[in-house]
């Protein structure tokens, strides 16, 4: 059962425009959400968070929505850069649960 | 500046055999963790442990072992490999196990074959 989902495999932006990635999730009692970038060949690095409380939580370029009625998270960039080309992690986790559930990821192209 | 240090970066395994993948880790986290990342499926958790001596399991433990006699160490074992658990793993730690005051800090991975 996997309580956390993307979606969309992959997804292609051109460089300058926005990339919006999506994630939805089914576990109600989730409390921080966070999204993971990974390059190849490479770890996942974190990226952003936001606690459950929060609709909007913002990072430079980087800003993410939760959704709490529709148990549905985004990550926008903007604007995209071709560095920003890399598979996206969201993540959810349910204080005290000590595990962080992950989707299975998008892969982000920035086409120049 | 290592962080976390996963050995070997690659390995190919006979079904049956048996290795034990190293991580280890240079921060002082409490928190250790093992993931392993299939095309369609994301990063699943195998294994974690909070502490030296406290180890628990995760979504997908079976056919991995884990100890954790140090603070830095947390290897994985392979007690007999399958083709099934042919995947990259990756090694994570951090302060705290919700990576909220301390993000989960993830290795390089270990990409392993088994024939």
């Amino acid at each position: 059962d996997q309580q956390v989902k993307q979606n969309s495999p992959s997804l292609s932006v051109q460089e300058g425009r926005i990339s919006i990635l999506n994630c939805d999730y089914t576990n109600s009692m989730f409390d921080y959400f966070l999204w993971y970038k990974k390059y190849p060949a490479e770890g996942p690095t974190f990226l952003i968070s936001i606690s459950s409380i929060k609709d909007k939580n913002e990072d430079g370029r980087f800003t993410v929505f939760l959704n709490k009625s529709a148990k549905h998270l985004s990550l926008h960039i903007v604007p995209s850069q071709p560095g920003d080309s890399a598979v996206y992690f969201c993540a959810a986790i349910q204080q005290g649960a000590q595990k962080l559930v992950f989707g299975q990821g998008t892969r982000l192209t920035i086409n120049p | 500046n290592a962080g976390v240090t996963q050995t070997p970066k690659f390995q190919v395994l006979k079904t049956g055999q048996s290795m034990t993948l190293q991580c280890a880790q240079d921060m002082n986290h409490e928190y250790m963790s093992w993931y392993r990342q299939d095309p369609g499926m994301g990063l699943r958790l195998i294994h974690y442990s909070v502490g030296a001596g406290i180890t628990d399991q995760g979504e997908v433990p079976n056919g991995y072992n884990v100890s954790r006699s140090t603070t830095e160490d947390f290897p994985l074992r392979l007690l007999s490999a399958a083709p099934s658990q042919t995947s990259v793993y990756f090694c994570a730690s951090s302060e705290d196990e919700t990576g909220l005051d301390s993000p989960l800090h993830f290795g390089n991975g270990t990409r392993l074959t088994v024939t």
